[in-house]
């Protein structure tokens, strides 16, 4: 069965520059949330969309933008990176409904590194 | 707001052992819960999920949990660990978002380590 895609996987950047992380819903899930977990944290949401307008935000910070495209894949921004952005990024796409009845799948994570 | 508080960080059992995973959650509604697993370096796999009727849920790798609105609870339970088990149990509470979907609020998490 397809899964939530990543890319890519790891992703080592400098302090000060930017990244950008890709995320490939499952087939016919057009709701897409972005979490971020930290080393030795729980995940934390940053973003979701749904029918490629932002539905709700978190914890994200300013320099993080994120965008759902019209084939529902989205991309997470992250510009001026700081040491404490190393994290590992999940993206996980649902159904749309009005109750969390479908769950979330989650694909396997980025894992970005900044030095 | 809600919240999902796992008050062990840490639990040690034997192979063969019974298995239970604490998990307390605040929701001001009818709570959707979730159990997911994450081994080192990998995604979160969900195990099970509870949204409404039969308190006790089944799930996948023979994990069930069992829901007591009483006690703000939801714990996890296995009857016989397997070395494989060996890995990283996350509580989480679902909520509906207005513009679509729902957002997960995770708990911290319980490492599990599994003596041979």
């Amino acid at each position: 069965a397809a899964g939530v895609i990543q890319s890519p996987r790891h992703l080592i950047k400098e302090k000060r520059e930017t990244a950008t992380l890709k995320c490939y819903p499952i087939p016919r899930h057009d709701t897409v949330y972005w979490y971020q977990q930290g080393p030795g944290q729980d995940p934390q949401f940053l973003i979701s969309f749904y029918e490629k307008m932002q539905s709700d935000k978190g914890s994200i910070p300013d320099r993080f933008s994120a965008q759902q495209f019209s084939d529902y894949h989205s991309e997470l921004n992250m510009s001026s990176l700081e040491l404490g952005d190393s994290a590992l990024y999940f993206c996980a796409s649902s159904l749309p409904s009005k109750r969390p009845n479908y769950g979330y799948t989650f694909g396997s994570g980025t894992r970005l590194t900044v030095v | 707001a809600q919240s999902v508080t796992q008050p062990d960080i840490h639990i040690t059992v034997s192979e063969g052992a019974s298995l239970e995973l604490r998990c307390n959650y605040s929701y001001g509604a009818t709570p959707y819960l979730f159990w997911y697993v994450q081994s080192p370096g990998q995604g979160l796999q969900l195990l099970l999920k509870y949204f409404s009727g039969d308190t006790l849920v089944q799930g996948i790798k023979g994990f069930e949990a069992e829901f007591k609105r009483s006690q703000s609870s939801f714990n996890l339970r296995k009857p016989s660990v397997h070395w494989s088990d060996a890995a990283e149990y996350f509580c989480a509470v679902g909520h509906i978002l207005t513009g679509g979907g729902n957002k997960l609020t995770f708990g911290t998490g319980t490492q599990l380590k599994v003596e041979l």
